[in-house]
């Protein structure tokens, strides 16, 4: 059974840093893509960002509203993915979902990408 | 730029069928997946690549693509399938993901 079990959430004012982490059991973490996901208050999913697997250049993309503040790494001995926020805003107040990916690339290209496995999310509050 | 247009809520009797849709403009020729998060509860994967199901998703459930439109269909709802539906695409040009909004299933 695939399990993805996040960490790290809580409370932070404006400016602060805050760091998840994801434990991943249950599937050949080495080889997936994983995403993080978040869902504001109320409102609907969001992706934040996604690291490819080291076979695949373990690169990281961001959506543009968290690019030059979050980064996303993993540790592959240790089947964990992290996602360091800093420079929280207020408008990052959200659950936080891992997510392991199914892909379909072609050469360097990727052709689609959806979300196949989710954790239950950790809660991030941004307030003073 | 890519746009996912999904109606905010659909209501349905019980026994009935739901179909909630996905109008997907500026794409070309994409995939379409599907997610239910039910309340309280991280979203799940019940539908991808437009109409396959994955281990665990029972058959009533089932997923239709054709021109610019997607549809979930849920036949015989039931009360358990409250909750709200996301579709969800790959928009390849950018790598990124593009979300719809969600859809409110009341039964």
């Amino acid at each position: 059974e695939v399990q993805l079990v996040e960490s790290g959430g809580g409370l932070v004012k404006p400016g602060g840093s805050l760091r998840l982490s994801c434990a991943v059991s249950g599937l050949r973490f080495s080889n997936v893509w994983m995403s993080w996901v978040r869902q504001a208050p109320g409102k609907g999913l969001e992706w934040v960002g996604r690291i490819k697997s080291e076979s695949n250049g373990g690169t990281s993309d961001y959506a543009a509203p968290v690019k030059g503040r979050f980064t996303i790494s993993r540790d592959d001995s240790r089947n964990t993915v992290v996602l360091q926020m800093n420079n929280l805003k207020t408008e990052d107040t959200g659950r936080y979902y891992c997510t392991a990916e199914s892909m379909t690339i072609a050469g360097a290209v990727s052709l689609d990408e959806h979300f196949e496995s989710w954790g239950q999310g950790t809660l991030v509050t941004v307030s003073s | 730029s890519p746009v996912l247009t999904q109606p905010p809520s659909v209501t349905v009797a019980p026994g009935q069928t739901a179909s909630i849709t996905c109008g997907v403009e500026n794409f070309g020729r994409i995939s379409v997946h599907w997610y239910q998060q039910k309340p309280g509860q991280a979203p799940v994967l019940v539908v991808y690549d437009d109409n396959d199901r994955p281990s665990g998703i029972p058959d009533r459930i089932s997923g239709a693509h054709s021109g610019n439109m997607a549809t979930l269909t849920i036949s015989r709802v039931e009360a358990g399938d409250e909750g709200d539906y996301y579709c969800q695409v790959w928009e390849r040009d950018n790598e990124h993901p593009v979300f719809g909004g969600g859809t409110k299933l009341t039964v």
